[in-house]
């Protein structure tokens, strides 16, 4: 099974900063590599796609890159809203893998 | 706007069976791959199951053998039959759509499944 390693499991900060989470996969899945957010409460929601791709409907504020074993998501000017868990997904091979999170707090 | 809807879910005892049902709305169902995705209480996202649109099936190591995915394209639903349930199988079982890149677009509220004694 390809192994997705979050960093960090947690991170704090404030409102307005830029953050980066990182995503490492244990082999190589290209950029078959997906980003999602979830507020507690509710289901999870599709951020970006194919490792860079901005799912529509989600502010630019959000980006994302890499290829090959590591990834990483960049929210640019954080606002209240997006203090969630975010989560990164590999859809290369089955089973489909989860990384384990990154809580984001204030 | 899409929609997907679960039910079925409940309190069940250790060994025992269970069936949860997606009903989805808002796209023609019968064009996508459909997802089981379960979350635990504290505890990551994990996959449990995927059903293609010709009816292949793919599962976990976890799951295999124990739970079976299928879908009524005339009826727009989606189900997961789960059978010698454990006490590791107790989380919110979300229902899921795939997209056209492999990533899982839209996703149901979820329904919760505790087996306990």
């Amino acid at each position: 099974d390809i192994q997705l390693t979050q960093s960090p499991s947690s991170l704090s900060a404030s409102v307005g900063d830029r953050v980066t989470i990182t995503c490492r996969a244990s082999q190589s899945i290209a950029t078959i590599l997906h980003w999602y957010q979830q507020r507690p409460g509710t289901p999870p929601k599709l951020l970006i796609h194919s490792a860079s791709s901005l799912q529509s409907g989600v502010p630019s504020r959000f980006s994302a890159s890499g290829s090959g074993t590591e990834f990483t998501l960049t929210i640019s000017g954080l606002q209240p809203e997006d203090f969630a868990t975010y989560y990164c997904q590999q859809t290369y091979k089955i089973p489909r893998t989860f990384g384990q999170g990154t809580k984001l707090e204030i | 706007e899409v929609l997907l809807v679960e039910s079925g879910g409940g309190l069940i005892q250790p060994g025992g069976s269970l069936t949860l049902s997606c009903a989805a709305s808002g796209f023609t169902f019968s064009n996508f791959d459909m997802h089981w995705v379960r979350q635990t209480a504290g505890r990551s996202l994990e996959w449990v199951s995927a059903i293609g649109t010709g009816g292949d099936s793919y599962y976990p190591d976890s799951v295999k053998g124990r739970f079976t995915v299928s879908r009524d394209n005339a009826k727009d639903s989606l189900y997961l039959q789960m059978t010698s349930l454990r006490a590791v199988d107790t989380a919110l079982y979300y229902c899921v759509r795939e997209g056209p890149n492999w990533e899982f677009d839209s996703w149901g509220q979820g329904i919760l499944v505790t087996v306990s004694s």
